[in-house]
């Protein structure tokens, strides 16, 4: 089946560093959908793109979707403790189904 | 508020015992999926159902089957837990319209020796 790449798999960062992550796809995506999922609960929606070249935010949290609408990135500015988890990114392709990626597992160094 | 409720947070069972995991929704949603969620792997998609009494495979079927007869019901079940079942499942309910934003619940982490 389809597959996105989502990468960094995981990442190590001080407080207030800025942090990015995207995902590719070799298929087209209609929407890009980006999800937090803290220590021990389900996922849970961040942002929501529709549009190729939309740039949206969240508070610190901004995400695009990219013109070639294969591939979206998720940036976190000045990470505070709460952001750590693990962040997944998913497109809906043109059945309407949502393709997930791995995730990116983001700790903060003490 | 939107609510997806999982019957059991944590669960032990054994090999080979029959093991059904329930998830409940509050929010009228058509659509409800269950997905296993493995480290490195994301979320993989085992069942969904687009309405009462309506199923279809996901990407990791083997193994399990599903059943809804009410709409704010979606329940897992495997027939004959093996060890290689151990995992957290999540189920997700999405509801019509243009917006593909699924909503989970808490998961529930199966271990089976």
């Amino acid at each position: 089946g389809q597959q996105l790449n989502q990468s960094p798999q995981s990442m190590f960062i001080q407080e207030g560093e800025d942090v990015s992550m995207n995902c590719t796809s070799s298929s087209i995506f209609n929407t890009w959908l980006w999800y937090k999922q803290d220590p021990g609960e389900g996922p849970v929606l961040l942002i929501a793109l529709y549009k190729a070249g939309e740039l949206t935010s969240n508070g610190r949290l901004t995400a695009q979707f990219g013109i070639t609408r294969k591939d979206s990135f998720l940036n976190i500015s000045a990470s505070i403790p709460s952001d750590v988890g693990i962040y997944f990114c998913a497109g809906r392709d043109s059945n309407y189904q949502l393709i997930w990626g791995a995730g990116t597992k983001l700790i903060i160094k003490p | 508020d939107v609510k997806v409720t999982q019957s059991s947070r944590y669960l032990v069972k054994r090999t080979g015992e029959k093991v059904f995991l329930e998830c409940v929704q509050d929010m009228d949603h058509e659509n409800m999926f269950w997905y296993r969620q493995d480290p490195g792997l994301g979320l993989r998609l085992i069942y969904f159902s687009y309405d009462v009494k309506m199923k279809e495979k996901g990407d990791i079927p083997e193994g399990y089957s599903v059943s809804r007869e009410k709409k704010e019901r979606f329940s897992l079940i495997l027939e004959s837990a093996s060890t290689n079942q151990t995992s957290m499942y999540l189920c997700a309910s999405r509801g019509t319209g243009s917006s593909y934003e699924q909503y989970f619940g808490p998961g529930t982490r199966l271990t089976v020796t």
